[in-house]
């Protein structure tokens, strides 16, 4: 969707650390969130980055490079809880909201 | 509890019907998104509301459509169904606060057409 670009799967050990990239179409780019979703459930929130940088949030951070296109979602201290889709969303003129395909997220003990 | 509301949540139904899936957006919330997600596939973007009014669409088939009312409930309405059409659909309402607004998800209608 729109040039929104994520690896499929990740798999991860407990307590390791994992990075989720991905790249977007730069173009009326208005700002990029970052969604957990467990099998069958509602996405809900986990971020949102405008500026360039990072934000930390607990055990979650996420950074935009605006210029590059390109953002990623960092887990640390992963728990088994974790094991998830991760999507990428990105903001545009319109309040328009695109996701990308997900990363799957296998946190094996 | 995200406060948006999708019925039915489960909906059977045979090739060819006509089904209507709908949705109540968070309180004040002016923006309706409706997402279609196939069996492990990502969100797929279909159509966007505001205050009534298209705002954009996505990959939404014509034998699909949608409205948003004056009290800001949406209905998506899927005509002769296929077995592809087999899929969660979820709708998110999303507020006036700006573009880091979040949006919000209801739980889905799970589909599935035999």
């Amino acid at each position: 969707g729109q040039n929104i670009d994520q690896p499929t799967e990740m798999t991860a050990t407990e307590g390791a650390i994992v990075q989720i990239n991905c790249t977007y179409q730069t173009s009326g780019f208005n700002g990029l969130f970052w969604y957990q979703q467990h099998a069958g459930e509602a996405p809900t929130f986990l971020s949102y980055n405008v500026l360039d940088g990072l934000e930390e949030k607990g055990r979650f951070s996420s950074f935009l490079s605006r210029s590059k296109g390109y953002s990623y979602l960092l887990l640390k201290e992963l728990q088994m809880k974790d094991s998830a889709s991760y999507l990428c969303a990105r903001g545009a003129a319109g309040n328009k909201l695109t996701f990308g395909g997900g990363t799957r997220v296998l946190v094996k003990p | 509890d995200s406060g948006v509301t999708q019925t039915p949540k489960h909906l059977i139904t045979a090739t060819g019907q006509r089904v209507t899936l709908r949705c109540s957006p968070r309180s004040g919330d002016l923006s309706v998104y409706w997402y279609q997600q196939s069996l492990d596939q990502g969100l797929q973007f279909l159509i966007q509301y505001y205050n009534g009014e298209e705002r954009a669409k996505g990959n939404i088939l014509e034998r699909f459509s949608a409205q948003q009312f004056p009290d800001l409930h949406s209905e998506l309405n899927l005509s002769s169904l296929e077995l592809g059409d087999s899929a969660l659909y979820f709708c998110a309402s999303r507020g006036a606060g700006g573009a880091g607004t979040e949006a919000f998800f209801g739980q889905g209608t799970r589909l599935t057409v035999v």
